[in-house]
C-alpha cells in the first residue's frame, strides 16, 4: 500500500520558533508538496520539489522554506513561527512519469501557533 | 485565470438519500484535467477520479457518478444511497494541460454530513 508519513499530527509551538514538518514517502515519487489547508481556502500550494535537492516556490512560499536531500524526505521549516501559520500541512508526493497530476497525500500536520 | 468553485460548503443529508456536490471551473485552456479528492475525518485526502477534457462520458463507479459538462463548465459528483462512511470534505480540482500535479487548483470543499 502506498504511504506518505507526516511525523507529527499535533504541534503547538510559539511565536518565534522554528519549526519543522517531516513528510516521508515510499513510493518513490519523484515529486513532492506541501500545501496548506484553511477553511473556505481550500488547499494552498507553498512548495514543491520534483527531484532531490531542487524546489519551487508555489502560491504561498512567504515565512516557509523546504529542504529534500533524499528522495523519499521532504521537510518544511517555518523559520520563525508566527499565529498566522497556525493551519492543516498536508504533505503530498506524486509520480514524475507518466505525469498523471495525481497526488497522495499524508494524514496532515495541524500546527498551531500561540 | 483559473478558478475552481464549489459553492455548496456544507451538506447534510439523511443516510440512503442521493446527494450531489457541484464543482463550477474557469480557464482558458482548450484541455485540461479535473478531479474529485475525498478527505475523511482521519485528515487523508484520496484521489477519487481524474477526467481529461476531451472525454465528456459521464463515468460510474458503484454508487459514485460524476457528470462532466463542458458547455457549462461543470463537475459535479452524485453519491447515490448515501452511507454515514461517505462523510467527509470533498474537494474538486483542475489542472492545465502537461503540467502535473504542481499546478493543480483545489476549491474550498464541501463538507458532507451524513446523518443515520
Amino acid at each position: 500500500d502506498v504511504k506518505v508519513t507526516q511525523s507529527s499530527r499535533y504541534l503547538v509551538k510559539r511565536t518565534g520558533e522554528k519549526v519543522f514538518l517531516e513528510c516521508v514517502q515510499d513510493m518513490d515519487h519523484e515529486n513532492m508538496f506541501w500545501y496548506r489547508q484553511d477553511p473556505g481556502l481550500g488547499l494552498r500550494l507553498i512548495y514543491f520539489s520534483y527531484d532531490v535537492k531542487m524546489k519551487e516556490k508555489g502560491d504561498i512560499p512567504e515565512g516557509y522554506s523546504v529542504s529534500r536531500e533524499k528522495k523519499e524526505r521532504f521537510s518544511l521549516i517555518l523559520e520563525s513561527a508566527s499565529t498566522n501559520q497556525t493551519s492543516m500541512y498536508l504533505c503530498a508526493s506524486s509520480f514524475g512519469t507518466p505525469n498523471t497530476g495525481e497526488l497522495f497525500f499524508g494524514e496532515g500536520s495541524r500546527l498551531t501557533v500561540l | 485565470a483559473q478558478k475552481v468553485t464549489q459553492a455548496q460548503t456544507e451538506i447534510s443529508v439523511v443516510e440512503k438519500e442521493d446527494v450531489t456536490l457541484d464543482c463550477v471551473y474557469e480557464t482558458r485552456d482548450t484541455t485540461y484535467y479535473l478531479f474529485w479528492y475525498k478527505q475523511p475525518p482521519s485528515g487523508e485526502l484520496v484521489f477519487l477520479i481524474r477526467r481529461n477534457s476531451f472525454d465528456e462520458q459521464n463515468e460510474i463507479s458503484g454508487r459514485y457518478s460524476w457528470n462532466f459538462q463542458k458547455s457549462t463548465s461543470s463537475f459535479n459528483f452524485t453519491i447515490t444511497a448515501s452511507q454515514v462512511v461517505d462523510s467527509a470534505v470533498y474537494f474538486c480540482a483542475l489542472s492545465p494541460p502537461f503540467s502535473g500535479a504542481s499546478k493543480i487548483i483545489f476549491g474550498s470543499g464541501t463538507r458532507l454530513s451524513i446523518r443515520p
